[in-house]
């Protein structure tokens, strides 16, 4: 069994430019949460997919996107980049959308300079 | 869901038992208590979760008074390698409301040899 992986590891971006971060689920398992850690702080939920479609979201702009593919693997997209963006970028897989058990990846560490 | 309180951080040696305390007043009749461990650059790990009174696993055990407004995350004889950050999430993670944790600040575990 393969477990939530993550690319790429880092990132370096430019205020203003795009990024589209990518997740494989762990086998079996067709939710998939993002979530954003800055130095020091925990985890802040962004958004989950359940099936493909958004279930849920959190305190995030609409510049902050996600796909989730037929094979529940996962994309987070963020438009129009700022200072602020710079952090660890977190995708989780469940097997369902009712189970808070998450396994999650190690992470895409994006610096925006 | 329910906001928790739990110190910053916390020193121990090799061998040791360490109690970690989380406090959450405001808990709700259907909310979980669940547990995850952070260690660096890499993503949280589910460790325990429970409702009330003791739940144990080869990891760790929870204990939950019957008030349940707080809960103890104690660890066992740690050693080095325990040396992460423990968060304490409180909620009612069913339906569809599962990957959508709330992470505090959490506690970060510091063991000396």
């Amino acid at each position: 069994e393969t477990g939530v992986t993550q690319s790429p590891t880092h990132l370096i971006k430019t205020r203003g430019q795009q990024v589209t971060l990518r997740c494989s689920s762990q086998s079996g398992h067709n939710t998939v949460s993002w979530y954003q850690q800055a130095l020091g702080q925990g985890p802040q939920f962004i958004f989950q997919y359940y099936r493909e479609e958004e279930n849920g979201r959190g305190n995030f702009p609409p510049r902050f996107s996600g796909l989730q593919f037929p094979n529940y693997s996962s994309e987070l997209n963020v438009n129009a980049l700022e200072l602020d963006d710079s952090a660890l970028y977190l995708c989780a897989s469940s097997s369902d959308r009712g189970n808070e058990k998450l396994f999650f990846g190690s992470g895409t560490q994006l610096s925006v300079l | 869901l329910a906001k928790t309180t739990q110190p910053i951080s916390m020193d121990s040696y090799e061998g040791q038992e360490v109690n970690i305390t989380c406090s959450h007043n405001n808990i709700a009749t259907n909310d979980y208590i669940t547990w995850y461990q952070q260690f660096p650059s890499q993503g949280p790990r589910f460790i325990i979760q429970g409702y009330k009174t003791k739940v144990t696993n080869e990891v760790a055990s929870l204990f939950i008074p019957a008030d349940r407004k707080s809960s103890t995350l104690s660890l066992p004889r740690v050693s080095l390698s325990d040396t992460a950050v423990y968060y304490c999430l409180v909620g009612d993670f069913g339906g569809n409301q599962g990957g959508k944790l709330i992470f505090g600040q959490g506690t970060e575990l510091s063991v000396k040899p």
